[in-house]
């Protein structure tokens, strides 16, 4: 196990609503990561949290929003829930928003919009 | 244009065989990390190996190995003596030093067949 836990594991949700997702990271971690994985296809990049502040953001819409706290843990919001957001949503944390070695991913929120 | 290429969607190995997965990569920065994770069905991410842009000698991490050739803009991993529990998806990763987010492939399914 990586020390990274995302909650919750499962959730459905119904087209337009919102939906909070939480990702408590690695003891020392000051960076999180987070990305979407449609059935099928490798993760996309949402957008990357450190020490608090956004620190880049891929091709996503600004009801995909986040969050990061003091002790790092994170969250992404997802406004007006679209069927094409059912997808795997994996966090990853690191050490440092530069150039690391590795980042440790959680096990994922799998998220069904019906 | 897409900056991972992952052309084998499926392989079946053998048990205790060796495997190569296939991964070509198209980026404009002369610094960059590559990397390799699995993620088995339950959606986890695992980190199996990292190779940089500037480093002179192939990475191994125990039964895996990275098979860098810079010039080809290739980055192939090699398991050796497979097992039935690297029975996975692989994908394939980059990170460019100019940028915050990690770029992934397709993946590829690996069967190791007993």
């Amino acid at each position: 196990e990586t020390g990274v836990t995302q909650s919750p594991t499962h959730l459905i949700k119904t087209r337009g609503q919102q939906v909070t997702l939480r990702c408590s990271s690695q003891s020392g971690h000051n960076t999180v990561s987070w990305y979407q994985q449609a059935l099928g296809q490798g993760p996309q990049f949402i957008f990357q949290y450190y020490r608090e502040e956004e620190n880049g953001r891929g091709n996503f819409p600004p009801r995909f929003s986040g969050l990061q706290f003091p002790n790092y843990s994170s969250e992404l919001n997802v406004n007006a829930l679209e069927l094409d957001d059912s997808a795997l949503y994996l966090c990853a944390s690191s050490l440092g928003s530069g150039r690391e070695t590795e980042a440790f991913f959680g096990q994922g929120t799998r998220l069904t919009v019906v | 244009a897409q900056k991972i290429t992952q052309t084998q969607p499926g392989m079946f190995v053998q048990e205790k065989e060796a495997v190569t997965l296939d991964c070509t990569y198209d980026t404009s920065d002369p610094s960059y990390g590559l990397f390799w994770y699995k993620q088995p069905s339950s959606g986890e991410m695992i980190f199996l190996i990292y190779q940089g842009s500037y480093d002179q000698q192939n990475a191994t991490e125990g039964r895996y190995s990275l098979n860098f050739q810079k010039a080809r803009k290739s980055a192939n991993l090699v398991i050796s003596a497979s097992q039935l529990g690297d029975s996975a998806m692989y994908f394939c990763a980059m990170r460019e030093d100019r940028d915050d987010k990690i770029i992934f492939g397709k993946g590829t399914r690996l069967h190791i067949l007993p």
